[in-house]
C-alpha cells in the first residue's frame, strides 16, 4: 500500500515566520513529489515539484527532498495570511503511476 | 491560455440514480486523470487517460466509468450513486503520461453531492 504521510495541522505561524511543512512517503520507487495549495472549497494548485534530492527554490517557497530518508518537505518564508490553506503533498513513480496524496496539513498564518 | 475547465460546478443527485462529469484538459495535454476528495481527505486517484486510452484504475467499483474523446476531453460516469459517492470530484492534465513531465494541474471540480 503507497501512502503518504502529513501532520494534518493545523500548524499556526505568525505572519512574517518560516512555516515549516513535512511528508514521508512509503513507496521507494516514488521519482516526483510535488506541493499543492488548497484554499477551502476550492481545487488544489500546484505550487512546486521536486525530483531531484536536495532543495529547490521559487519565490517564497523552498522544497526538499530526502530520498533515502523518504522525506519531503516545503518551508514558506515571510509566511502571509494569504498563505493559510491546506497543504498537499503528493509523490508519484515513474511508468504510468497516478499521484498519491497524503491527507493535507492546515496552515494558518496569524497576522 | 485557459486551464483546465469541469462541468457542471456542483450536482445533487438522489441515490440510485447516475451522473455524468465532464472535463476538458489544458490545451496541448493528452493525459487526463480523475481524483475523488471527501472532507477532511486528500484526493484519491480513480483513472488515468492517455491518447484516449485508459491507463490506470484506482480502487474504486465498477460504478465508475469513464472515457477519453478525440479532442481529449474527458467524462467520469457513476451508476448507481450512494451517499458516501457526494465529494468533490476533481479532473487533472498533464503533458504526458509517466514521465518527468506529468505535472498535474486541476480543474476547479465538480462538487457533488447524493441525498
Amino acid at each position: 500500500q503507497k501512502e503518504v504521510e502529513q501532520n494534518s495541522g493545523p500548524l499556526s505561524v505568525p505572519e512574517g515566520a518560516i512555516a515549516s511543512l513535512n511528508c514521508t512517503y512509503s513507496d521507494r520507487g516514488s521519482q516526483s513529489f510535488f506541493w499543492y495549495r488548497q484554499y477551502s472549497g476550492k481545487s488544489p494548485e500546484l505550487i512546486m515539484f521536486i525530483y531531484s534530492n536536495g532543495d529547490k527554490e521559487d519565490g517564497r517557497f523552498t522544497a526538499q527532498l530526502n530520498k533515502a530518508s523518504q522525506y519531503v518537505s516545503l518551508l514558506i518564508r515571510d509566511s502571509q495570511p494569504s498563505d493559510s490553506a491546506t497543504y498537499l503533498c503528493a509523490a508519484a513513480g515513474g511508468g504510468n503511476t497516478p499521484l498519491v496524496f497524503g491527507k493535507g496539513t492546515r496552515l494558518s498564518v496569524i497576522a | 491560455d485557459a486551464g483546465v475547465t469541469q462541468s457542471p460546478t456542483h450536482l445533487i443527485k438522489t441515490r440510485g440514480q447516475q451522473v455524468t462529469l465532464r472535463c476538458s484538459p489544458i490545451s496541448g495535454h493528452k493525459s487526463v486523470s480523475w481524483y475523488q476528495q471527501v472532507l477532511g481527505q486528500g484526493p484519491q486517484f480513480i483513472f488515468q487517460y492517455y491518447e484516449k486510452e485508459e491507463r490506470g484504475r484506482g480502487n474504486f467499483p465498477d460504478r465508475f466509468s469513464a472515457r477519453q474523446f478525440p479532442n481529449y476531453s474527458s467524462e467520469l460516469n457513476v451508476n448507481a450513486l450512494l451517499l458516501g459517492d457526494s465529494a468533490l470530484y476533481l479532473c487533472a492534465s498533464s503533458l504526458l503520461s509517466g514521465s518527468n513531465e506529468a505535472t498535474q494541474y486541476f480543474g476547479p471540480g465538480t462538487r457533488l453531492l447524493v441525498l
